[in-house]
């Protein structure tokens, strides 16, 4: 059972565009995770958030944690090629399970 | 900081031959680490947690005989595929939590996968 669900599951934009990725979920998270993940390459950590209704940012890239801590958002805007990955959310709920969701690929085309 | 090595990061070998693969994190202690099992455009499937010093927990459906974990210091933990058979050709990732910084963020961080291909 996927705790986390993920929206969209691709999304193909032109460079320039800007882009939202969607994590939900029933359960309340303790703590949430976004990462990036490249073929053939580990997943890679870009930000984690804690505090219901925070918002982080890195560089072109947003990221929010809702109000009740069962959703988050990534942002991304003006998407460039290097932009290109699978993203994924991941979180511990408040059993203490960490589950990821099921990733969003993303293809940014110049 | 928390860097986490695998090794190798790619191998082919014959079916029934076993298979050791190692996760290392190098500037960090990591009492917990987890194995991760990924197909082609999928997501990361957990299969076992490894704890430091004693037996691994595996996730319903994963074979503790065929899949070996050994966690013998907060540094290493090794997954050992025995007796390997086409069906266990993937991508397998490990993951440390920081012992410093479990029970706050709970963060993960990843080695860069070992490719399994078993002829």
């Amino acid at each position: 059972t996927q705790l986390l669900e993920q929206s969209p599951q691709f999304l193909s934009i032109q460079e320039g565009e800007n882009l939202t990725v969607y994590c939900n979920s029933s359960s309340v998270f303790s703590s949430l995770q976004w990462y990036r993940q490249e073929p053939g390459e580990g997943p890679v950590l870009l930000v984690t958030v804690v505090t219901g209704g925070e918002v982080k940012k890195l560089k072109r890239l947003t990221f929010q944690f809702g109000d009740a801590r069962k959703d988050s958002s990534l942002h991304i805007t003006a998407a460039q090629p290097g932009d290109t990955g699978l993203y994924l959310c991941a979180g511990t709920d408040s059993w203490g399970k960490f589950q990821f969701g099921a990733g969003t690929q993303v293809v940014v085309t110049p | 900081g928390a860097v986490v090595s695998q090794h190798p990061s790619w191998v082919i070998c014959k079916s029934g031959t076993s298979v050791k693969i190692e996760c290392r994190s190098l500037d960090f202690q990591a009492t917990t680490m987890f194995w991760y099992r990924q197909f082609p455009k999928q997501s990361l499937m957990l299969m076992a947690t490894s704890n430091e010093g004693s037996k691994a927990t595996y996730e319903q459906g994963v074979e503790k005989d065929k899949f070996l974990i050994n966690h013998a210091s907060l540094t290493l933990s090794t997954l050992t595929v025995t007796s390997a058979h086409p069906e266990d050709s993937s991508f397998y990732i490990c993951s440390a939590r920081d012992r410093q910084l479990a029970g706050i963020y709970n963060e993960q961080f990843f080695g860069p996968g070992t490719r399994l291909t078993v002829l």
